[in-house]
C-alpha cells in the first residue's frame, strides 16, 4: 500500500555541520506534511511543517523542501547540535483530515 | 503541564492478562488519536476519536484491542487476553482541526508494554 519512507536508516554528523534527512512519499492525494522529532523514551514533538502549495519552509535553524513531482521531502537542520541527536520521521495526511501516516524515521547521531 | 498525559508509563504483563492505558489529551482539542509504535519503526495508527465519537479504525485492531471515549474528554485504550507481540509504546495525541495546523498532534509520552 502507499506509505511514507525514508532513505537512510542512520546518519551520523559532526557537530555545526549541516544535516539532511530524506523522506519519499507515495500518496499523490498528500498535501500537509510535518516532520517530527523523538527523543528516546519520549513521544515524538513537531519541528516543522508544510502545505503542499509550498517548496520551501524555513524555521529555527530547519528548514524543510517540498518536491512534489519526485514526491521528496527533506528535512535539513543548520550547525546540528548535540541536542539535534534523535530519531526524525515524516508524516503526512490530507487536508488535516485524515490520521498522519509515519514513515520508518532517520536515527541522527551528532558527534561532537 | 497541559500536555497530553498518558497512566501508566509503563506496564508489564503477564500473557493473557488484561491492560487499560489512559490518555487525558490537551482540554481544547476534540480529537484523539491512539497509534502504536515498536523498536525501530514509526508510529502505526490504530484508532481515533473526535468527541465521543471513534471514527476510525485501523486493520491492526483486532477484536482483542477496544478503546473507548465516553465523555469526550479522556480516553482508554483496552487490550485483552495480551499476547508477547502486543509489546509496544502505546503513544496518544490529540489535536484541533481549528489549529492553524490543524494535521498537527500533540503527543504523550507514550505508554510501553512489554507481555512476557
Amino acid at each position: 500500500g502507499e506509505s511514507v519512507g525514508l532513505h537512510l536508516p542512520t546518519l551520523s554528523v559532526q557537530e555545526g555541520d549541516n544535516s539532511i534527512i530524506n523522506c519519499a512519499y507515495s500518496n499523490s492525494a498528500s498535501d500537509y506534511f510535518i516532520w517530527y522529532k523523538q527523543e528516546s523514551g519520549k513521544g515524538p514533538q513537531f519541528i516543522i511543517d508544510i502545505r503542499s502549495n509550498m517548496d520551501k519552509r524555513q524555521g529555527q535553524r530547519v528548514t524543510v523542501l517540498l518536491n512534489k513531482t519526485v514526491k521528496h521531502l527533506s528535512l535539513q537542520i543548520a550547525a546540528t547540535q548535540p541536542g539535534d541527536s534523535a530519531v526524525y520521521f515524516c508524516a503526512e495526511n490530507i487536508k488535516g483530515n485524515t490520521p498522519l501516516v509515519f514513515g520508518k524515521g532517520t536515527r541522527l547521531s551528532v558527534i561532537a | 503541564d497541559t500536555g497530553v498525559s498518558q497512566n501508566p508509563r509503563h506496564k508489564i504483563t503477564k500473557r493473557g492478562q488484561n491492560v487499560t492505558f489512559r490518555c487525558d489529551p490537551i482540554s481544547e482539542h476534540n480529537r484523539l488519536y491512539w497509534y502504536r509504535q515498536t523498536l525501530g519503526q514509526g508510529p502505526e495508527f490504530l484508532t481515533y476519536f473526535q468527541n465521543e465519537a471513534q471514527l476510525e479504525k485501523s486493520r491492526l485492531l483486532s477484536d482483542r484491542f477496544s478503546a473507548e471515549r465516553p465523555k469526550g474528554s479522556f480516553s482508554t485504550l483496552e487490550i485483552q487476553r495480551t499476547e508477547q507481540g502486543d509489546s509496544a509504546m502505546y503513544l496518544c495525541a490529540s489535536s484541533s482541526p481549528t489549529s492553524g495546523r490543524a494535521g498537527e498532534l500533540f503527543f504523550g509520552e507514550g505508554s510501553r508494554l512489554t507481555v512476557l
